[in-house]
């Protein structure tokens, strides 16, 4: 089983600002199938980024993916107030599934 | 509208069983691989297991591995879970979701709670 570990767990941030997280896998993943969700409180998980670098339907083009292998990001180019939830990165691998623990936006 | 609504959660003691349900609409349901990812409130996400769009190929995460049976009904757009011999650690909230490009999850319900307790 792949393992994701995104860092860091929680970031304290200001609307406007540039974000950039993190998700490392203990094996190489395909980039094909790398993907990154937000979840705001009560809320399911939305799909932002699959295949690494491809925005999901209606994502601002503000969220941007990245990576190959075992190193991957999703950055934030300038942060809205409703940016600021949980971050989670998702993989697939020899019919296996797993997300990272996920990384947290605070307002500062 | 795309939707996915689950239902069937609510408390079970250990070592019973419980089925869940999720009723699709607004797309063509039998065209899609569908899946279950479960959250402990306050926690992270955990992968459940999938289904491919006719039911050939399924696969489950290995902490459900013999005591969950993932299965759907194309004729009736749903996606069930039957889940066997529960543990307090099978306690969450139990999501479906659409498998779209990438091996992604691009559509979610809003969960149905699973609680299991004495």
């Amino acid at each position: 089983e792949i393992i994701l570990t995104q860092s860091p767990g929680t970031l304290s941030l200001s609307p406007g600002e540039r974000v950039t997280l993190s998700c490392r896998a203990s094996q190489s993943v395909s980039s094909n199938y790398l993907a990154w969700y937000q979840q705001k409180l009560g809320q399911a998980p939305r799909l932002l980024i699959y295949g690494a670098s491809s925005r999901a339907t209606g994502i601002p083009d503000r969220f941007s993916g990245s990576g190959s292998g075992t190193d991957f990001t999703l950055t934030i180019s300038r942060l809205e107030p409703e940016d600021f939830a949980v971050y989670y990165c998702q993989q697939y691998s020899s019919s296996s599934y797993s997300f990272g623990q996920g990384t947290k936006l605070e307002i500062k | 509208e795309v939707q996915l609504v689950e239902s069937g959660g609510g408390l079970v003691q250990p070592g019973r069983s419980l089925r869940l349900s999720c009723a699709a609409s607004g797309f063509s349901f039998d065209n899609y691989a569908m899946h279950w990812v479960r959250q402990v409130p306050g926690k992270g996400l955990e992968w459940v297991s999938g289904i491919s769009s006719n039911s050939g190929d399924i696969i489950y995460a290995d902490s459900v591995k013999g005591r969950f049976t993932i299965s759907r009904d194309n004729a009736k757009n749903s996606l069930y879970l039957q889940m066997n011999s529960l543990r307090p650690e099978d306690m969450a909230l139990y999501y479906c979701v659409r498998r779209s490009d990438g091996r992604a999850f691009d559509i979610w319900g809003q969960g149905t709670l699973v609680t299991v307790s004495s």
